[in-house]
C-alpha cells in the first residue's frame, strides 16, 4: 500500500520560475492538504481539500495554487517561486469523518535561489 | 482559534531515562489533539490522539499522553527513553478534517 506519494522528492528552482509538486494516495481519502514546514515554526497548512473539486485557503496560502480534480491527486503549484518559498513541503489525506488521523507523504525538499 | 504551544524546542535525556515533551493548547471547542514523531528526512507518523473518549491515551512505541483540561494540557512522556526515539515531535490541534495547527516542534536527543 503506497499511502500518501510526493514527487519529486528535491528541487532547485531559480527566482520566478513556476513548477508543480505532485501529491496522490490510494486510500480513497477525501481529504487532502499541503504543509510547508519551516525550522522552529511546525508545519503550516497552506492549501486543503475536501473532495474532488473543493478546495480552500489555509493559514498562508500567498503564491501558491491547487487544484482537485480526482479523489486521488492533488497537485501544489507555484506561479513564481521566490526565496521565501524555500522549505520542505508535506502532502497529506485523511477520511472524510470526523478528526481522524493525518496521513502524510515523506516530502519534498525545495530550494529555492 | 485553535493554537498549540510546545515548551522547549530542544530536550535530551539519557537513555533509559523518561521523557516528557510539553504541550499546552488554546481551544474555542472541545479540542482534539495529536502528537506526531518525524525521524530524519521523513514525513510525520501518528504517535497517539485524543478525541476525548479518555483523558490517558496510549499510543505506539511506549508513548503516552494525558489530556488535563484545567491546566490545557497534552504532555507526551514514555518511561523509559530509547535510542531510536531521537526525532522531532510535533504536537498538533484539529480544525476540522485534516486541517492542522501545529506547534513548533520539539526536538529530542537520547544519550548513550
Amino acid at each position: 500500500n503506497a499511502g500518501v506519494t510526493q514527487t519529486p522528492k528535491f528541487q532547485v528552482l531559480k527566482t520566478g520560475q513556476s513548477m508543480t509538486l505532485q501529491c496522490a494516495q490510494d486510500m480513497n481519502h477525501e481529504y487532502m492538504s499541503w504543509y510547508r514546514q519551516d525550522p522552529g515554526m511546525g508545519l503550516r497548512l497552506i492549501h486543503y481539500s475536501v473532495g474532488a473539486g473543493i478546495t480552500d485557503q489555509g493559514e498562508v496560502p500567498n503564491g501558491y495554487n491547487v487544484s482537485r480534480s480526482t479523489t486521488e491527486d492533488f497537485p501544489l503549484r507555484l506561479l513564481s517561486a521566490a526565496p521565501s518559498q524555500t522549505s520542505v513541503y508535506f502532502c497529506a489525506s485523511s477520511y472524510t469523518a470526523g478528526y481522524t488521523e493525518a496521513f502524510f507523504g515523506q516530502g519534498t525538499r525545495l530550494t529555492v535561489v | 482559534a485553535q493554537s498549540v504551544t510546545q515548551l522547549g524546542s530542544h530536550v535530551s535525556v539519557s537513555e533509559g531515562a523518561l521523557v516528557l515533551l510539553r504541550c499546552n493548547y488554546s481551544s474555542s471547542v472541545p479540542p482534539y489533539l495529536f502528537w506526531y514523531v518525524q525521524y530524519p528526512n521523513q514525513g510525520l507518523q501518528l504517535l497517539l490522539k485524543y478525541t476525548s473518549a479518555a483523558t490517558l491515551v496510549k499510543g505506539i512505541n511506549g508513548f503516552e499522553a494525558e489530556f488535563k483540561k484545567s491546566e490545557t494540557s497534552f504532555h507526551l512522556t514514555k518511561p523509559s527513553a530509547h535510542m531510536s526515539d531521537a526525532a522531532e515531535y510535533f504536537c498538533a490541534v484539529s480544525k476540522g478534517g485534516n486541517k492542522l495547527v501545529f506547534g513548533a516542534g520539539t526536538i529530542l536527543r537520547v544519550k548513550s
